[in-house]
């Protein structure tokens, strides 16, 4: 049974790009959760998608948007990206919602 | 606001050594509690949670977590150390606030946990 997979595992990106993180939940699962962690911090929330619809945000600008599909996977796109947006981007697949979360490798994001 | 505090940002122990590790929320009501480990370069792993009942919790590992109401705290201990514990751990709480009812998940900064030979 494969758990989270997320895609890509490095990204290198220029300030004002834009990027799309991909994330699969673990078979079964039907809630897709994403968090940012910066060096040396714990997970930020950035969003919950559940049957297709963004369901919870954290504080995050809209720069930060997401997708959910039928199959359940996600993606995290980040537009106009800053320095600052550099972090480990972590997914985590839930059932349901309230669930205990299983979390992905992580992509690592490098704005420069 | 809620929040979770880990006031140790690093623990050193020795390998056998027993660990305790501190985690206060708040809160107004009792949320639901986790703790996890993430390992260098690696994603989170789920050691034990609370929802409700007793209040010592088992998990994976030879872990374990005391629920305290009084003192809104979750701390986590082990008996014994073992040089393959040291990581960063983190402890989170699913608390109910979001529209609809609905709960969010906050994190504290994690516990970076040392273990001498």
């Amino acid at each position: 049974d494969a758990g989270v997979t997320q895609s890509p595992t490095h990204l290198i990106k220029t300030r004002g790009q834009q990027v799309t993180l991909r994330c699969s939940p673990k078979s079964g699962h039907d809630t897709v959760s994403w968090y940012q962690q910066a060096l040396g911090q714990g997970p930020q929330f950035i969003f919950q998608y559940y049957e297709e619809e963004e369901r919870q945000r954290g504080n995050f600008p809209d720069r930060f948007s997401g997708h959910q599909f039928p199959n359940y996977s996600s993606e995290l796109n980040v537009n106009a990206l800053l320095l600052g947006d550099s972090a480990l981007y972590l997914c985590a697949s839930s059932y349901p919602p309230t669930g205990t979360q299983y979390f992905g490798p992580g992509t690592r994001l490098t704005v420069l | 606001a809620q929040s979770v505090t880990q006031p140790d940002i690093h623990i050193t122990v020795s390998e056998g050594a027993s660990l305790e590790l501190r985690c206060n929320y708040s809160y107004g009501a009792t949320p639901y509690l986790f703790w996890y480990v993430q390992s260098p370069g690696q994603g989170l792993q789920l050691l034990l949670k609370y929802f409700s009942g007793d209040t010592l919790v088992q998990g994976i590992k030879g872990f374990e977590a005391e629920f305290k109401r009084s003192q809104s705290s979750f701390n986590l201990r082990k008996p014994s150390v073992h040089w393959s514990d040291a990581a960063e751990y983190f402890c989170a709480v699913l608390w109910r606030g979001g529209s609809g009812g609905s709960y969010i998940p906050t994190f504290g900064r994690g516990t970076s946990l040392i273990v001498h030979p």
